[in-house]
């Protein structure tokens, strides 16, 4: 069965640090995506990244990067110099070729980050 | 950016009340979900379409119900609201086809069924 476990409930960094966001997956298909999530206060989900199960690289976009790994069922977020505007709750979420194509969400990590 | 509305933003009405949360979409895409939001953030699908007259349920049993008449629009109907209902409903959509699956979302509907 598949599965997204964000272990971290809520984070709380100072302004400029850096962070990360763990998810960890289950799945037993090997043909899958991978994606992060922000969800500011005003509510909609905004989409970040999407990685397919076949491509490992790891990705930097400004100052987010992440980091995937198979052999951990890891897909792991990390924002450097985090700025008060990060604050928001994060999703994770895995989507299989065989799952009727929809979405399993983690459930979710608060950031908060004071100034 | 995401051209998916959803209306109204906040809604409060009593119990037994019948509504219907609106959601549009300018995309021209095929398949659009509602999510149920419960105060512990997470995210639980209650239901999908694939296209005009195609209407799935989710994971989650929902006592709502859903129709699609037209491509852009998906709106969720709860005949008998109640306070169990109480929660915030996103709507999203993406295009046909698992390599574009991305799922673009509303901004949500904050319930409250007293």
């Amino acid at each position: 069965a598949q599965k997204v476990t964000q272990a971290q409930t809520e984070i709380s960094v100072v302004e400029k640090e850096d962070v990360t966001l763990d998810c960890v997956y289950e799945t037993r298909d090997t043909t899958y995506y991978l994606f992060w999530y922000k969800q500011p206060p005003s509510g909609e989900l905004v989409f970040l990244i999407r990685r397919n199960s076949f491509d490992e690289q790891n990705e930097i976009s400004g100052r987010y990067s992440w980091n995937f790994q198979k052999s951990t069922s890891s897909f792991n977020f990390t924002i450097t110099a985090s700025q008060v505007v990060d604050s928001a709750v994060y999703f994770c979420a895995l989507s299989e070729s065989g799952y009727g194509q929809n979405f399993v969400f983690g459930p979710g990590t608060r950031l908060s980050v004071l100034p | 950016e995401a051209d998916i509305y959803q209306t109204p933003r906040y809604l409060v009405i009593g119990t037994g009340k019948k509504i219907t949360l609106e959601c549009s979409q300018t995309m021209g895409h095929d398949k659009m979900y509602w999510y149920q939001q419960d105060p512990g953030m997470e995210l639980h699908l209650i239901h999908y379409s694939y296209g005009v007259n195609s209407t799935e349920k989710g994971d989650l049993s929902s006592e709502s119900t859903v129709s699609r008449i037209r491509t852009e629009h998906f709106p969720l109907t709860l005949e008998s609201a109640r306070p169990s209902h109480t929660s915030q409903y996103l709507c999203a959509s993406s295009e046909q086809g698992w390599a574009k699956n991305i799922q673009y979302f509303g901004a949500g509907t904050r319930l409250s069924v007293l």
